[in-house]
Formats: structure tokens, C-alpha cells, sequence
């Protein structure tokens, strides 16, 4: 167990919807990361936010959003969704801006 | 963006064989990091090394970091079963720049 919570666990939505993921990250931990994975294309890196604050962007597309609260938790929003964003999506959390990275268990997104 | 490559990209070998992947890049490092993934789950920090020529063992698993700081090495000694994952390598080399993991080596071993 990493310390790194992820809600939920499994995610079934149609073309067109929005969804939004959640993240706890290790109590202590200011850092939060989102990766998207899929088969063809690896771990991809979207998003950092360090205490509340965008700390740098990856491939994340305009229909994806994300945020970090006051309380350090994290959502990833994604919008008019499409069948290649069926994906797992995972979370990581670090201490600082940068070095070891703590991952949860993801989410796996299926959209029909 | 660095482009980190894995190979292989997948390898399939049988319990107490020994193997070795690899992680390459045109670009110069100052650390790198090797994650295992195991199916259904996040992956899992195994090292960081910062250090050209640098050598690590975690049990049965060696990693090199390259004189040159440009790739790495795993070497994993007698297989096991439970070593089966996925295998990354990453770096976050500036705090500025998208963070890049390597495609990954998916190692199965069959008992």
C-alpha cells in the first residue's frame, strides 16, 4: 500500500460524458502527478500540481482538467470523453516537486 | 521532452534464467529512476541512481547507471516467478519539463 488513494477503482461511461477522478496523496506529500496509461502509448505524463499550484503540464489534452484543493487532494476532470480515452489513470504523489514518486492503484476508465 | 527507450520491449523467459534490460537516451541525466509494475497495480519505485558508473543491487536485481549518464541497466540474477512486471525507467531531470517515463520492458517468467 502505497499511501496513495484513488476513487474509483473502475469507471464505465458513455462517448460524449465527464467524469472526474479523485486522489488523496500521502499524508505529508505536497507533490501530485496524473499519468494516463494505455497499451499503445505507455505511461503518459498529464499533469504536476505542488501545494494547490500548477507545477508543470504533459500531453493533457483541452477536454482534460485538473486541480489541487487546500487540503491537498486532487481531481482530474475529463469532458465530451471518446472511445480512446479508455484508459488506466493513475495518480503519484512526492514530498517536494520532484524525486520519488508514490503511485495508487489507479483508475481504469472504459467508455463505450 | 527527453525520450527515454526501453528494450526489449517484451521478454519472456523461463525461472532462474538471468536477463538484462536496458534504458537508453541521447541526453545526459543527472539521475534516473527504475519503477515495477505489477499487473493492476501503480508502479513501484525499485532505485535511483545519480552517479556515472554507479551500481546498485537490491537482492537479486542489479542497476547500472551508465559512465556517460545517458542510459542505465537492469540486470535481474535467477528469475523468479514474482519478478513478472512491467519494468520503467524514468527520469525527471528538470522540475521544469514534462516528467518522462520509457514505454517499459514487460518481463514474464514462467515457472
Amino acid at each position: 500500500d502505497s499511501g496513495v488513494t484513488q476513487t474509483p477503482k473502475h469507471l464505465i461511461t458513455a462517448t460524449g460524458q465527464r467524469v472526474t477522478l479523485r486522489c488523496s496523496p500521502r499524508s505529508g506529500d505536497l507533490s501530485v502527478y496524473w499519468y494516463q496509461q494505455s497499451l499503445d502509448q505507455g505511461l503518459q505524463f498529464l499533469i504536476q500540481y505542488y501545494n494547490g499550484e500548477e507545477r508543470a503540464k504533459g500531453n493533457i489534452l483541452e477536454r482534460f482538467s485538473a486541480q489541487q484543493f487546500p487540503d491537498l487532494h486532487s481531481e482530474l476532470n475529463l469532458s465530451s470523453l471518446e472511445l480512446g480515452d479508455s484508459a488506466l489513470y493513475f495518480c503519484a504523489s512526492s514530498v517536494a516537486g520532484r524525486g520519488e514518486q508514490f503511485f495508487g492503484p489507479g483508475t481504469r476508465l472504459t467508455v463505450l | 521532452t527527453q525520450l527515454l527507450e526501453q528494450s526489449p520491449q517484451f521478454l519472456s523467459i523461463q525461472e532462474g534464467e538471468n536477463l538484462t534490460v536496458y534504458c537508453n537516451s541521447s541526453s545526459v541525466f543527472s539521475s534516473l529512476q527504475w519503477y515495477r509494475q505489477e499487473p493492476g497495480e501503480g508502479p513501484v519505485l525499485l532505485v535511483t541512481v545519480v552517479t556515472g558508473g554507479e551500481v546498485k543491487k537490491l537482492k537479486r536485481l542489479t542497476f547500472q547507471f551508465g559512465d556517460a549518464r545517458k542510459d542505465s541497466s537492469l540486470h535481474i540474477t535467477a528469475a523468479q516467478p514474482g519478478d513478472t512486471g512491467l519494468y520503467l525507467c524514468t527520469t525527471d531531470d528538470s522540475g521544469n519539463t514534462p516528467l518522462v517515463f520509457g514505454k517499459g520492458t514487460r518481463l514474464s517468467v514462467i515457472a
